[in-house]
């Protein structure tokens, strides 16, 4: 019973990089969420998916974009890396329907330093 | 504005002691919330959630938490706490719009718990 899974678990980059984190998740939630985590602030939203084919923006949504293809896979990606993305990130998911509503599953985190 | 603010920082308590860790949210905030854990170099953890029904929620570890819809909090509390209580606790919550529970999930900033012996 994996939940969800990001991919890689750390990475470095440098300054003007693109890469990609993959979220996976097996227990067919709608919704699916990307945070990263600063030191002091707490978890911010970066975008969220209500479903396949819709994303919205969350509070933090600058210098990333995303996409969600499938059910099962959100992945979040950063165009031209700039120190201040240096950051955790989370991904994590939920089942919400009327008159039903989990909690947030989350993923283990994405160490990312940009140097 | 959509807000959830979690009034404190970092709380530093004995072992054996009792802890509360304060949690508001803001009116567009859906009474859909949730305390979560972090442990050191770990992901999240669900310790509670209150979704509807008794204002009084128990969770996992012997924390509890108490909606209180006129005061629009959500206090955590642990009336015995343990060197193993030491971690970040995060509350959460749902926000609302017009049509309802958008499902978009929104964290206050965290509450570091230093348990000392």
């Amino acid at each position: 019973n994996a939940g969800v899974t990001q991919t890689p678990k750390f990475r470095i980059l440098k300054i003007g990089q693109s890469m990609t984190l993959q979220c996976t998740q097996d227990m067919n939630h709608n919704y699916m969420y990307w945070y990263r985590q600063d030191p002091g602030m707490g978890l911010k939203l970066i975008y969220y998916s209500v479903g396949a084919g819709i994303t919205d923006k969350g509070e933090v949504p600058n210098g990333y974009n995303v996409s969600r293809s499938t059910t099962e896979d959100f992945p979040l990606r950063l165009e031209l890396a700039a120190p201040s993305q240096t950051s955790v990130y989370f991904c994590a998911s939920s089942h919400t329907r009327t008159g039903l509503n989990t909690e947030a599953f989350f993923g283990q985190g994405t160490r990312l330093t940009v140097v | 504005a959509q807000s959830v603010t979690q009034l404190d920082s970092q709380v530093p308590v004995f072992e054996e002691a009792p802890v509360e860790l304060r949690c508001n949210y803001s009116s567009s905030v859906s009474v859909y919330l949730f305390w979560y854990v972090q442990y050191p170099n770990q992901g999240l953890q669900l310790l509670l959630k209150y979704l509807s029904g008794s204002t009084l929620v128990k969770g996992i570890n012997g924390f509890e938490a108490e909606f209180n819809k006129s005061q629009t909090s959500f206090h955590l509390r642990k009336p015995s706490v343990h060197i193993s209580d030491t971690a970040e606790y995060f509350c959460a919550g749902k926000v609302l719009s017009d049509s309802g529970n958008t499902g978009k999930l929104i964290f206050g900033q965290g509450t570091t718990l230093q348990v000392k012996p």
